[in-house]
Order: C-alpha cells, then sequence, then structure tokens
C-alpha cells in the first residue's frame, strides 16, 4: 500500500463549477502539506503550503486538512479552462528532512 | 517562473552511457532535492543536499549519485544508463533543510535512453 493515496482520474467538469480534490495518506508522522499543479510534463507549482490541520484559502484555492482521519482536500472555486492540469498532493514530517511524499496526480479537465 | 534553473531541457542518450544534470536553486535557498518522474512511478524522491551536505536520501539507485557545490548549484550524476532510466528529472530547492518550507521546483530535464 502507498503512503499516499490520490484518485489519477480523469475529473471533468464544466467552467464555473467547484473542482474537489483529495489525498489520504498513512504515515502520521506527516505535518506538512502541499498541492501542486502540473501541466504536460513541466515543473510542478507549489499551489497551497498548509501544517498541521485546518484550512488554508488562497484566492480561488482552499486547502483542507484533517489530520485525524489522515485526508487533505483541494478545492478550486469558479473553476477555468486554464486550471486544466494534474494536481499533485505531497506531504513531509519533520523525521524525513525534506523528502516529499507524493500522490499519483489527479488529472482535471475544465471544459468551456 | 520558480527561480530554480535546470540545465539541458533534454538530453537524449545511449544505454551504457554517463550523463550529468545540473540544477541552479533560488537565491538564498541551501536545500536542492533531486525528484525522478516516470509514467508509471509517478515523482519519486531522490536525494537531498543541503548547504553541501547530503541530508536524505530515497530510493536512488547506487549507478546514480550527485553533489551540491559551494555556489550552492547541484549536479546529478547518472551512470551506466538503463532503458528504464528515461524520465523526467526535477530539481527542487528550499531555504531550509529539515523539510520546513516549501519546495520549489525547476522546469526539469527530459532523460530519453536509447
Amino acid at each position: 500500500q502507498k503512503e499516499v493515496e490520490q484518485d489519477p482520474g480523469p475529473l471533468s467538469v464544466p467552467e464555473g463549477a467547484i473542482v474537489s480534490l483529495n489525498c489520504t495518506y498513512s504515515n502520521s508522522a506527516f505535518q506538512y502539506f502541499m498541492w501542486y499543479r502540473q501541466y504536460s510534463r513541466k515543473g510542478p507549482e507549489l499551489l497551497m503550503y498548509t501544517y498541521s490541520s485546518g484550512n488554508k484559502e488562497d484566492g480561488r484555492f482552499t486547502a483542507q486538512v484533517d489530520k485525524s482521519s489522515k485526508y487533505i482536500s483541494l478545492f478550486i472555486r469558479d473553476s477555468q479552462p486554464s486550471d486544466s492540469a494534474t494536481y499533485l498532493c505531497a506531504m513531509s514530517g519533520t523525521d524525513s528532512w525534506g523528502k516529499l511524499q507524493f500522490g499519483a496526480g489527479t488529472q482535471v479537465v475544465v471544459t468551456p | 517562473d520558480s527561480g530554480v534553473t535546470q540545465t539541458p531541457k533534454h538530453l537524449i542518450t545511449a544505454t551504457g552511457q554517463r550523463v550529468t544534470l545540473r540544477c541552479s536553486p533560488r537565491s538564498g535557498d541551501l536545500s536542492v532535492y533531486w525528484y525522478q518522474q516516470s509514467l508509471d512511478q509517478g515523482l519519486q524522491f531522490l536525494i537531498q543536499y543541503y548547504n553541501g551536505e547530503e541530508r536524505a536520501k530515497g530510493n536512488i539507485l547506487e549507478r546514480f549519485s550527485a553533489q551540491q557545490f559551494p555556489d550552492l548549484h547541484s549536479e546529478l550524476n547518472l551512470s551506466s544508463l538503463e532503458l528504464g532510466d528515461s524520465a523526467l528529472y526535477f530539481c527542487a530547492s528550499s531555504q531550509g533543510g529539515q523539510g520546513i518550507g516549501e519546495q520549489f521546483f525547476g522546469p526539469g530535464t527530459r532523460l530519453t535512453v536509447l
């Protein structure tokens, strides 16, 4: 079983809809949680960075972390065709230095 | 643009050969990380350097090695290349070394082994 599970999709939504993405993990030592966006095999772009549990909002993006359930989510409001990309969750703990454990990535397609 | 630069963008070589990938971190970042992304394995952590010293190691093959130089740029050396080494190789950087703080990724080097 992988440490981080993420549904690969694809997830297709109409323009303007809310995109809901999530990851589950098994390592309770994870404390730092990130979401990256990757366009067609380009370098991953950091979208959200959160520490421990709670919510964080940045523009159209909201990240949620529920450590008790080992579950993290990313919501994208008012989705645009330019949001079409692969979204990767990543996480690490202070016991693992900088080693990020990535999910498989979810491909999102926003249709006009 | 993340501020992390990688060269070359593309590399095509033959089995058994050796290549060197180069990474320059963002200004002020002391940590450099190397990741491999293949279609079947996803993004896999290879190795981390912090201010010139190796700090963490992932599933890096013995045929692969890395170093970080005094000017903080890093090189990843891949030798005795096999077809299965074909992948995207990303470098990332962060300010600190203890896994605290965001990691910013470069554009990657696409390696094709024929």
